[in-house]
């Protein structure tokens, strides 16, 4: 137990359907983060909200959608996916603006069908 | 920008040998540099990092990790293999400024032979 929880832990969902992620984090950190962990790819940072404010964007399609309504919870909300977004999604919490540890939840093992 | 490489996918050590996963760095400011354990079916788990004290880092369950600035390098080692130390590892680097993003490597799956 890492202190961060995700939920669901496994997910299987259609190319119309409308699911989201939920991660959430009792440590007190001010910092949360979505990767993505497909086969075969190093982990790719997603979103980063510090202080509840997103901070990061990297390059992700529109149909992920982040939501992080305070310094606890962080959601990722999807929408009409494709199959090659099919991966292991990790949420993590850092204190943010120094070289604190990052925490890891257990991921959410998608797939798109 | 910041980069790393895991050089092996994949190793393969005997029970009670030697571990080493090498790892090299890219950093155009001073780095600080982590490596998390991934077991089956689970989220990562931080060995050991380096934040710009001692060079020679000790983690969990008998890891360390040697920083050299003039190789770029931050190989993690432990002396003797657990068939237990199966699993995934991952070498990461981040900077210091604003929130802590972790860029990491591809991973190196270690497999323990009994």
């Amino acid at each position: 137990e890492t202190g961060v929880t995700q939920t669901p832990r496994h997910l299987v969902m259609g190319m119309t359907n409308k699911k989201s992620l939920k991660c959430e984090q009792h440590l007190g950190h001010n910092a949360m983060y979505w990767y993505k962990q497909s086969a075969k790819k190093p982990l790719e940072l997603m979103f980063v909200y510090s202080l509840e404010e997103r901070v990061e964007n990297n390059s992700v399609p529109s149909r992920f959608s982040p939501e992080c309504p305070n310094s606890s919870h962080l959601f990722l909300h999807l929408h009409t996916l494709q199959p090659e977004d099919s991966a292991l999604y990790l949420c993590a919490s850092s204190q943010a603006g120094g070289p604190s540890k990052a925490f890891f939840g257990q991921g959410t093992r998608l797939t798109v069908v | 920008a910041q980069s790393v490489t895991q050089l092996g996918s994949h190793v393969s050590v005997s029970e009670g040998a030697l571990v080493l996963l090498r790892c090299n760095y890219s950093s155009s400011v001073p780095p600080y540099l982590f490596w998390y354990v991934q077991y089956p079916n689970q989220g990562l788990q931080l060995l050991l990092k380096y934040t710009s004290a001692a060079t020679l880092v000790k983690g969990i369950n008998d890891f360390e990790a040697e920083f050299k600035k003039s190789e770029t390098s931050f190989h993690l080692t432990k002396p003797s293999a657990h068939m237990s130390d199966a699993a995934e590892y991952f070498c990461a680097v981040s900077g210091f400024v604003g929130a802590q993003k972790l860029v990491f490597g591809q991973g190196t799956r270690l497999t323990i032979n009994p």
